[in-house]
């Protein structure tokens, strides 16, 4: 079955610096892949989507990266603020014929330091 | 803006109770998803939905059932609660765009207690 790795380690820096964050995948070739926020007792907000063609995705501050070699997605935040303190989780679509599944990794919990 | 509403945000539930975990999305969403959320194991797929009464297994879907009689909303029914049903429980609901894909959108998560 397919797996999705996040770093389970907590990821600590400081304020403004650039925070990069990994997520592996095997056994799939997702044809998007997704990055989400959560912060603690809500659900995931969504943030950016990139897709197979796309080497790398843009949003203000964020930057996705997808390389399907090596089945690999980064997130970065660059200029980090500690409000971008939280747990990011990345996802992969499963397609069916007429529906799609969406399969999560465990997430990383950034913390960044005033 | 999109609004997913879980029924609960907290419930305490007796072990061998029925529970009804209640969704309801407000945007004509096609799919509509629950997941539960434990430490260090993530978001793990118990059932999904692509349209009205039809309902697929995700990868944990042992305990649980599902319903959806209507488009905007997507039960989960554990039929006889059990201390290891113990979760955040979060339902999702995205759209179906074909050859595409779409952001899913995340009710604000019940947290349910088995005793």
């Amino acid at each position: 079955s397919q797996k999705i790795e996040q770093n389970s380690e907590a990821l600590n820096i400081q304020e403004g610096k650039t925070a990069t964050l990994t997520c592996n995948y095997t056994n799939y070739s997702p044809a998007y892949l997704q990055w989400y926020r959560q912060d603690p007792g809500r659900g995931p907000v969504f943030l950016l989507l990139i897709r197979e063609n796309e080497k790398e995705k843009r949003k203000e501050r964020l930057k996705v990266t997808f390389d399907t070699t090596l089945k690999q997605s980064l997130f970065h935040i660059t200029a980090s603020q500690p409000a971008d303190s939280a747990t990011y989780l990345c996802a992969l679509d499963m397609t069916m014929d007429s529906s799609y599944k969406l399969i999560f990794g465990s997430g990383t919990r950034l913390l960044v330091r005033p | 803006d999109v609004k997913v509403t879980q029924s609960s945000r907290y419930l305490v539930k007796r072990t061998g109770e029925k529970v009804f975990l209640e969704c309801v999305q407000d945007m004509d969403h096609e799919n509509m998803f629950w997941y539960r959320q434990d430490p260090g194991l993530g978001l793990r797929l118990i059932y999904f939905s692509y349209d009205v009464k039809m309902k697929e297994k995700g990868d944990i879907p042992e305990g649980y059932s599902v319903s959806r009689e209507k488009k905007e909303r997507f039960s989960l029914i554990l039929e006889s609660a059990s201390t290891n049903q113990t979760s955040m429980y979060l339902c999702a609901s995205s759209l179906i765009v074909p050859g595409s894909n779409t952001e899913a959108f995340f009710g604000q998560g019940t947290r349910l207690t088995v005793v």
